[in-house]
């Protein structure tokens, strides 16, 4: 496509749900990475992938969080057992060269 | 894991320059600066790149003295659209390790 795409823009969630997002990267991008942000704070470094497997997941929060991207391309952050404090808006990134990402429109979660 | 200070806002008026300056004392020699432009409900992007000196392109120019801890964005003539929140990230070749702070919100008035 002609641009990272995030699928769905909103999710609302119950509290204790889980929840997959989707990110579509931009064709032929190897790296993928995933970032959370919540209003009025900077994107926060969740993940990161090179090609299917996750080079530096160091930001995941904790073992409720979780991202594959088995086929080197489409990629899935699955939050488990979902907490009022997953609220946020959660942005894909994808690049072919270091520091030019291209993001997309995010995901909007709210966990009810 | 380089950090940045940036101010936390700043005002404009439409046509005039702008020149947000971010401090990075602790870059390394394999970081490079990048900056981003996030509007409201949509994901940062990509503005411009620079590793030293100056670079420039059709929407902003990097300036990065010699001993590279501080770099300034110089953005033309604003207009209002031009109202966003800008992050200075610096970083080595592997873009994870960037780190994006709390950015500077712009605001160009009429």
């Amino acid at each position: 496509g002609a641009g990272v795409s995030q699928t769905p823009s909103n999710k609302v969630t119950e509290k204790g749900k889980y929840v997959e997002l989707r990110c579509d990267p931009i064709s032929g991008h190897t790296a993928l990475y995933w970032y959370r942000q919540s209003l009025g704070q900077g994107p926060e470094f969740l993940i990161y992938f090179q090609g299917t497997g996750a080079a530096d997941d160091s930001g995941l929060p904790n073992d409720r969080f979780f991202a594959v991207r088995p086929e080197g391309s489409v990629s899935t952050l699955k939050i488990q057992r979902t907490e009022r404090g997953d609220s946020a808006v959660y942005l894909c990134a994808s690049s072919l060269r270091q520091g030019t990402a291209f993001f997309g429109q995010g995901t909007r979660l709210t966990v009810v | 894991l380089a950090k940045t200070t940036q101010p936390i806002s700043m005002d404009s008026y439409e046509g005039q320059e702008v020149n947000i300056t971010c401090s990075h004392n602790n870059i390394a020699t394999n970081d490079y600066i990048t900056w981003y432009q996030q509007f409201p409900s949509q994901g940062p992007r990509f503005i411009i790149q620079g590793y030293k000196t100056k670079v420039t392109n059709e929407v902003a120019s990097l300036f990065i003295p010699a001993d590279r801890k501080s770099s300034t964005l110089s953005l033309p003539r604003v207009s209002l659209s031009d109202t966003a929140v800008y992050y200075c990230l610096v970083g080595d070749n592997d873009f994870n390790k960037f780190y994006f702070g709390s950015g500077t919100k712009l605001n160009v008035k009429p």
